[in-house]
This record gives structure tokens, C-alpha cells and sequence, in this order.
């Protein structure tokens, strides 16, 4: 079974700064999909970013950005310029590429970015 | 993008009294959806597998006979809980897959709904 690992409970930062989110996993597959999902306090989740495991280049979204280690099985995302409207429980999440294709979630990351 | 629609959001109920909670695909089809669990400030646990036209896979542990799954048609997926309990309050999130198209992994989240059983 696969497992998703995020150490950080809680994170704070600075308005502007940048900050990193680490998340590692554990799985026996070779191709499948990682994900950041951020759920603000409307409770919606919100894809940030995806990365497919054949893929050595990071995926990268305007301000997100992540560094995938495939065979140390981590997957930070980093978050640059950070804005207060990232405030959110942010969530990594694992997906093998096929099969029932069932998410499994890290424990999730509470960011608060302050003013 | 593709959007999820759950109904209702929030939902007050006695003990004992069953509650529907649906989860529509609005501008497109979804064979597979899921429903998930979320108690405060955890993560979200995948209770079932929601197939159209076929019955729901169900997660160990969870109770099948206590929530029941209907997907019978490609938009729409009903959770309901059988005679609630306290501690069937929580919050359940629906998620649903394109059917078709290029597959990219990616699952597209209904709002939630919020369940409180008195």
C-alpha cells in the first residue's frame, strides 16, 4: 500500500517570503501522479500542481514550484513570493497511473502567511 | 474547468434519521467518483469508489450498509447515511474523473458538505 508522509503540521512565513512543504511517500509503483492540493477555509480543494513520476523535469505553476526526487521518493512544493491568499491547509497526495487510480493523502500542512 | 457541485452544503439531522448527500458533474460525464471523509483539522480519508451502473468498492473499515452509494448515471453520485449518529458527523467531500480524454490523473473536488448529527 502506498503512504504519504508530510512532517510539517503547521508552517509559518512572512508576506514575500518563500517557503518549502516537504512531503515523501512510499510505494512500489514506477509510473504514477503526485500532487499538492491546497484547501483554504472554504474548505474546496484546490489543485496547485501535478507531477508524473516519468517526468525528471519539475513541474512548475507561476509561483509554485516542485523539487521531485523519485528515488529518494520526496516531493517538496515551494511556494515563491508568498501572498496571504496562500493561507491554507495544503495537502500532498499520490495516485498510481492506473488501476483504481485512488488519491492517498498526506496528513497536511497548516500555512499561514502573515502580513 | 470541470466542475463538481455537492448538495447540500451544510446539513443538521437528529440521531437516527438518514441523510442523501449528492455529488454532480456539471459540464462533463464521470464513470468513477469518490467519497471522501474529512474529521477537523485531518486529512481526507477515501471512504468508497463510486461507479455508474455498477456498486460502489468500499474501503476497509468502512461500513457499507451504513453509507450507501448510487451512481446511476454518468453525473451524478449519491451518498447516503443511514441512521446518522453523533459520530457520523464530519465532513464529506466528493471528487469525480473525466471519462475519456487524455487520462492526467486529475480528480475535480466538490465543495463539500457538512454534516452535523444532533
Amino acid at each position: 500500500a502506498q503512504t504519504v508522509t508530510q512532517s510539517q503540521p503547521e508552517m509559518s512565513v512572512q508576506e514575500a517570503e518563500t517557503v518549502t512543504l516537504s512531503c515523501t511517500y512510499d510505494t512500489s509503483e514506477n509510473n504514477y501522479y503526485l500532487f499538492w492540493y491546497k484547501q483554504p477555509p472554504s474548505r474546496q480543494m484546490i489543485l496547485v500542481i501535478r507531477q508524473e513520476a516519468y517526468k525528471q523535469q519539475n513541474a512548475t505553476e507561476n509561483r509554485f514550484s516542485v523539487n521531485f526526487q523519485k528515488a529518494a521518493k520526496s516531493f517538496s512544493l515551494k511556494i515563491s513570493d508568498s501572498q496571504l491568499g496562500d493561507t491554507a491547509m495544503y495537502f500532498c497526495a499520490f495516485m498510481k497511473s492506473s488501476g483504481a487510480q485512488k488519491l492517498v493523502f498526506g496528513q497536511g500542512t497548516r500555512l499561514t502567511i502573515n502580513p | 474547468g470541470a466542475v463538481v457541485s455537492q448538495h447540500p452544503s451544510w446539513v443538521i439531522c437528529k440521531s437516527g434519521t438518514s441523510v442523501k448527500i449528492e455529488c454532480r458533474s456539471l459540464d462533463f460525464q464521470a464513470t468513477t467518483m469518490f467519497w471522501y471523509r474529512q474529521f477537523p483539522k485531518q486529512s481526507l480519508m477515501l471512504m468508497a469508489t463510486s461507479n455508474e451502473g455498477s456498486k460502489a468498492t468500499y474501503e476497509q473499515g468502512v461500513e457499507k450498509d451504513k453509507f450507501l452509494i448510487n451512481h446511476a448515471s454518468l453525473t451524478l453520485s449519491t451518498l447516503t447515511v443511514t441512521s446518522a449518529h453523533p459520530e457520523d458527523s464530519s465532513f464529506y467531500i466528493c471528487s469525480a474523473r473525466l471519462t475519456g480524454g487524455l487520462n492526467t490523473g486529475e480528480l475535480f473536488f466538490g465543495e463539500g458538505s457538512r454534516l452535523t448529527v444532533l
